[in-house]
C-alpha cells in the first residue's frame, strides 16, 4: 500500500551543526506538509509544499519538493536546542488520502 | 487563541471496558480527524470526516472501535472493549480540507489499558 517513508529513523548533532530529513513516496503526491512535534507535545504545522520542484524558507528551515513530487526534504541550518523533537512529513496523493511520514527523531547537543 | 480540545488528557483503564475519547474541533473547522500515535506504529490516521460525515475510516479496527460526530462541535471515538494493544497516545486534528491545508492537533489522549 501507499507509504510515506522518512530518513534517518533518528539523528543526533551538536548545536550548530545541520541537518536534514528526507521524505519519500510510493506514489506522486499532489502536496506534502511538514509537521513538528516536541517531547510530549502534539504535532504542529509548518508548512506546504504544493508545486514540483518548489522550495521555501522559514528562517534557517529549508523545504524542499522534488521535481516528481515524490520526495522532499527538510533542512535546518546551524540546529539550535530549541530544534529538538520529531519531524513529520504527510503526501497527499491525488483524492482524499493523505499520509504520515515515519518521523525523524531529532536530538541536538549543546 | 483557536485550539482543539481534547478530553480526558489521560485514561486508564482495565482491558474489557469501554473507553470514549471527546474531541472539540476548532469553531468553523470542517474536517475532523482521529490519530493513534504509538512508538512502534508512528502517527497512524484512524479515521476522518469532512461535514460531519465520515471519508474515510479504513484505519480503524472496526470490531472495537467506532468514531462519531453527533455534532459539528463534537467528535467521539470509541473503543469497546478495550484491550492492552489499544495503549497509545490519541489525537484528534481539524482543519478546513482533508490532505489540503493545516490541521492543528488537540493535546492528545493518553490511554493506558491494563
Amino acid at each position: 500500500g501507499q507509504q510515506v517513508m522518512q530518513i534517518p529513523q533518528y539523528q543526533h548533532v551538536q548545536e550548530g551543526e545541520d541537518f536534514t530529513t528526507y521524505c519519500n513516496s510510493s506514489t506522486t503526491l499532489s502536496n506534502i506538509q511538514w509537521y513538528k512535534q516536541r517531547p510530549g507535545g502534539h504535532p504542529v504545522f509548518l508548512i506546504q509544499l504544493v508545486k514540483s520542484g518548489e522550495v521555501k524558507k522559514q528562517k534557517r528551515l529549508t523545504f524542499q519538493f522534488g521535481e516528481a513530487k515524490k520526495n522532499s526534504s527538510l533542512h535546518i541550518t546551524a540546529t539550535q536546542t530549541t530544534d529538538v523533537g520529531t519531524y513529520f512529513c504527510a503526501g497527499s496523493p491525488p483524492g482524499n488520502q493523505f499520509y504520515f511520514g515515519t518521523g525523524t527523531s531529532l536530538t541536538v547537543i549543546p | 487563541d483557536a485550539r482543539v480540545t481534547q478530553t480526558p488528557r489521560h485514561k486508564v483503564t482495565e482491558m474489557g471496558q469501554e473507553v470514549t475519547m471527546r474531541c472539540q474541533p476548532i469553531l468553523g473547522h470542517n474536517t475532523v480527524f482521529w490519530y493513534r500515535q504509538t512508538m512502534m506504529q508512528g502517527l497512524e490516521l484512524l479515521a476522518y470526516f469532512r461535514n460531519r460525515a465520515p471519508l474515510d475510516d479504513s484505519g480503524m479496527p472496526k470490531d472495537r472501535f467506532s468514531a462519531e460526530m453527533p455534532d459539528a462541535t463534537l467528535a467521539t471515538l470509541k473503543i469497546q472493549p478495550s484491550e492492552p494493544r489499544d495503549s497509545a497516545v490519541y489525537f484528534c486534528a481539524s482543519g478546513l480540507e482533508a490532505g489540503l491545508g493545516e490541521q492543528y492537533f488537540g493535546p492528545g489522549t493518553r490511554l493506558t489499558v491494563t
